[in-house]
């Protein structure tokens, strides 16, 4: 079946705009995680999703982030008043569920903030 | 200490030879560990799970792992150019994986 999907594949933005990334798991799988990779260095957790609820919203760099999952499928990351800081590739995975930890990542989304 | 640490390389290998990657976490309790592939440009791809001590074989690839030394290996056979990539060791923690920083691996014809 389908991967995992997420849109844009690449957005630029300006200083202080807000942008909504898109992630579109694989059918039937009920977790859901984002996560940011800068150039050239490791992944970044920032939030967990099982069903619509998410456990763990450790990861938010500030509270200019924040998501959300409806329907237990589609999900969306809001950063508001976006920082060059904030240019990173943002990384979606989904698995089975809660209980299974393989992970498989959608193509990303390349932000650039000029 | 992080908690899961790798090397981060450049490993450089010749065509043909065996690429060893290393890993270590500091979780004693972790039960799952995983390696992904990462080509420059590209998303992370899962290679390889192992949950028991020992190794497990696919392919060219073994994944090794020895909680007792809290050390878990990923042994690339008869590599290949097309092998070269970042690879990144995971761990389970509480509730998501633990990402290692990666090691670069660039295989040499």
């Amino acid at each position: 079946g389908a991967g995992v999907s997420q849109s844009p594949s690449n957005k630029v933005t300006e200083k202080g705009k807000d942008v909504e990334l898109r992630c579109d798991p694989i059918s039937g799988h009920t977790a859901l995680y984002w996560y940011r990779q800068s150039l050239g260095q490791g992944l970044e957790f920032l939030i967990y999703f099982q069903g619509n609820s998410a456990p763990d919203k450790s990861g938010l760099p500030s509270d200019r982030f924040s998501a959300e999952r409806t329907g237990g499928s589609v999900s969306t990351l809001t950063i508001q008043r976006t920082q060059q800081e904030d240019s990173a590739v943002y990384l979606c995975a989904s698995t089975r569920g809660a209980a299974s930890y393989e992970q498989y990542f959608g193509p990303g989304t390349r932000l650039t903030v000029t | 200490q992080k908690e899961v640490e790798q090397n981060s390389g450049p490993l450089s290998v010749p065509e043909g030879a065996i690429a060893s990657l290393n890993c270590t976490y500091s979780d004693r309790g972790s039960q799952s560990f995983f390696w992904y592939r990462q080509y420059s440009g590209k998303s992370p791809e899962l290679i390889m799970s192992i949950y028991s001590n020992g190794d497990k074989e696919d392919g060219r690839f073994t994944a090794q792992l020895n909680k007792a030394s809290q050390y878990v290996s990923l042994l690339i056979r008869d590599s290949q150019p097309s092998d070269s990539a970042t690879y990144l060791c995971a761990v389970r923690g509480a509730q998501k994986l633990v990402f290692g920083q990666g090691t670069r691996l660039t295989i040499n014809p």
